[in-house]
């Protein structure tokens, strides 16, 4: 069993939808989750970085943490079609090493 | 520069071949990290330094592969011998400790035929 596991998709949705991505993990040593962002033949980028467990929002996106359930979600409200890419969840303990989900490939259409 | 760079962005090598990957961070960034991702995979650990020194290794596959970063800048992926399961891009991350971000280059794709 992988250590973080996250559905591949593909997920296809209409412009303006809320999307919902999601990732389990089975180390509750972690203590840092993050979501990036990867366009094609891109590296990923930083979306977002929580440390507790709770909510937290910026513009469009809401990162939310269960850690009593070891679930992590990511919302994208009024999606459009520049959020087409691969959602990759990320986990960390300390100043270790980040493990990555497999990343799910989400595409909006407009 | 402005990001973390990443030569040669294509290399395509025939099996057994050595290869070399190269990785220059972000300026005053300590921390850097590789890591390999294959088609459809999230990005997989290889090996992070903090300055000149490997911190954790334990992601390197086999003694085939190796890196190093001298003067806790640029680093290099060595591989030796290399096999078409190599095939994959590597990328190179850097970060200043303790932040939790990591700043991704676009990658190094490696084909071994």
């Amino acid at each position: 069993q992988k250590e973080v596991e996250q559905d591949p998709g593909p997920l296809s949705v209409p412009e303006g939808a809320i999307v919902s991505l999601n990732c389990t993990y089975s180390n509750s040593a972690f203590q840092y989750f993050m979501w990036y962002r990867q366009y094609s033949r891109k590296g990923p980028e930083l979306l977002m970085y929580t440390y507790s467990s709770g909510n937290k929002e910026d513009g469009r996106f809401t990162a939310q943490v269960d850690k009593s359930s070891k679930y992590i979600s990511l919302f994208i409200r009024d999606s459009q079609p520049s959020d087409s890419a691969t959602y990759l969840c990320a986990m960390q303990f300390g100043n270790e090493k980040l493990t990555f989900g497999t990343g799910t490939r989400l595409t909006i259409i407009p | 520069g402005a990001g973390v760079s990443q030569t040669p962005s294509n290399k395509v090598t025939e099996k057994g071949k050595y290869v070399e990957l190269r990785c220059d961070p972000i300026s005053g960034h300590t921390a850097l990290y590789w890591y390999r991702q294959s088609l459809g995979q999230g990005p997989e650990f290889l090996i992070y330094f903090q300055g000149t020194g490997a911190a954790d290794d334990s992601g390197l596959p086999n003694d085939r592969f190796f890196a190093v970063r001298p003067e806790g800048s640029v680093s290099t992926l060595k591989i030796q011998r290399t096999e078409r399961g190599d095939s994959a891009v590597y990328l190179c991350a850097s970060s200043q400790p303790g932040t939790g971000e990591l700043f991704f280059g676009e990658g190094s794709r490696l084909t071994v035929l």
